[in-house]
C-alpha cells in the first residue's frame, strides 16, 4: 500500500515565486492535514479537511492556501514564498477522531 | 494554552542501555497523550498512545504511562537498538480529533554499538 504520498520531496524557490505541494492518500480517509516541521518546534498545523469539500485553518495559516479537490487528495499553496516558509512539510490523513494517524515522508523546501 | 515539554536531545546510548525521554504536558480536561517516531528520511509514526489517566501505551519495547498527578507521559525502553536511532515526539490531542495534537518539539536519538 502507498498510503500517503507526497511531491515533491525537495523543492528550492527564489523569495516572491509561487508553488503547489501535492499530497495523495489511498486508505480512504476523510481527514487530511498539512503540518510544518521547523527544527526546534516540533509540527505545527497549517490546515486541515476534515472532509471532501471542508477547510479550516490550522495554528500556521498565513501565507498559505489549501485545496481539498477530492476525498484523495489535499494540496497546499504558497503564492508567494517568502524565505519564513523553508521548512519541511508533512501530509497526513486519518480515518477521523483520533483514530492512527498517517503521515507521508514529507518536502523539503527552501526559500532563497 | 495546551503544550507539550520534552526533554533536549540528542540522548547518545550504546546498545542495550536503558532508555528514558522525559514528557510533560500542559492542558485543560483530559486530553490522550501520543508518542510519534520519526526515523531518518520518513514522516511519524505512531509509536504508542494512552487515552486516560494510569493507562499504559506499549510497542516495539517501548512503553509509557499516562501519569495525570504529574502531567507526564515518559517514554521508556528497557534495551535499546541501534536501529531505535530516531526522533521521537510527545504530543497531546484535546478532544475533538487530530485538529487539535500538538507536538513537542521532539528528541533525538542515536544508538551506538
Amino acid at each position: 500500500n502507498a498510503g500517503v504520498t507526497q511531491t515533491p520531496k525537495f523543492q528550492v524557490l527564489k523569495t516572491g515565486q509561487s508553488m503547489t505541494l501535492q499530497c495523495a492518500q489511498d486508505m480512504n480517509h476523510n481527514s487530511m492535514y498539512w503540518y510544518r516541521q521547523d527544527p526546534g518546534m516540533g509540527l505545527r498545523l497549517i490546515y486541515y479537511s476534515a472532509s471532501e469539500g471542508t477547510t479550516d485553518k490550522g495554528e500556521v495559516p498565513n501565507g498559505y492556501n489549501v485545496s481539498r479537490l477530492n476525498k484523495r487528495e489535499f494540496s497546499l499553496r504558497l503564492e508567494s514564498a517568502a524565505p519564513s516558509q523553508t521548512s519541511v512539510y508533512f501530509c497526513a490523513s486519518s480515518g477521523g477522531g483520533l483514530e492512527k494517524l498517517f503521515f507521508g515522508s514529507g518536502t523539503q523546501l527552501s526559500v532563497l | 494554552g495546551d503544550s507539550v515539554t520534552q526533554m533536549e536531545g540528542p540522548v547518545t546510548l550504546s546498545e542495550e542501555a536503558f532508555l528514558t525521554i522525559n514528557c510533560t504536558y500542559t492542558a485543560t480536561g483530559y486530553p490522550s497523550l501520543f508518542w510519534y517516531v520519526q526515523y531518518p528520511g520518513e514522516g511519524l509514526q505512531l509509536l504508542l498512545k494512552a487515552t486516560k489517566a494510569d493507562d499504559k501505551g506499549s510497542n516495539k519495547g517501548f512503553e509509557a504511562t499516562y501519569r495525570k498527578e504529574t502531567t507526564s507521559f515518559h517514554l521508556e525502553k528497557g534495551s535499546v537498538q541501534v536501529s531505535d536511532s530516531a526522533v521521537y515526539f510527545c504530543a497531546l490531542a484535546r478532544s475533538g480529533g487530530y485538529n487539535k495534537l500538538i507536538f513537542g518539539a521532539g528528541t533525538r536519538l542515536a544508538v551506538h554499538p
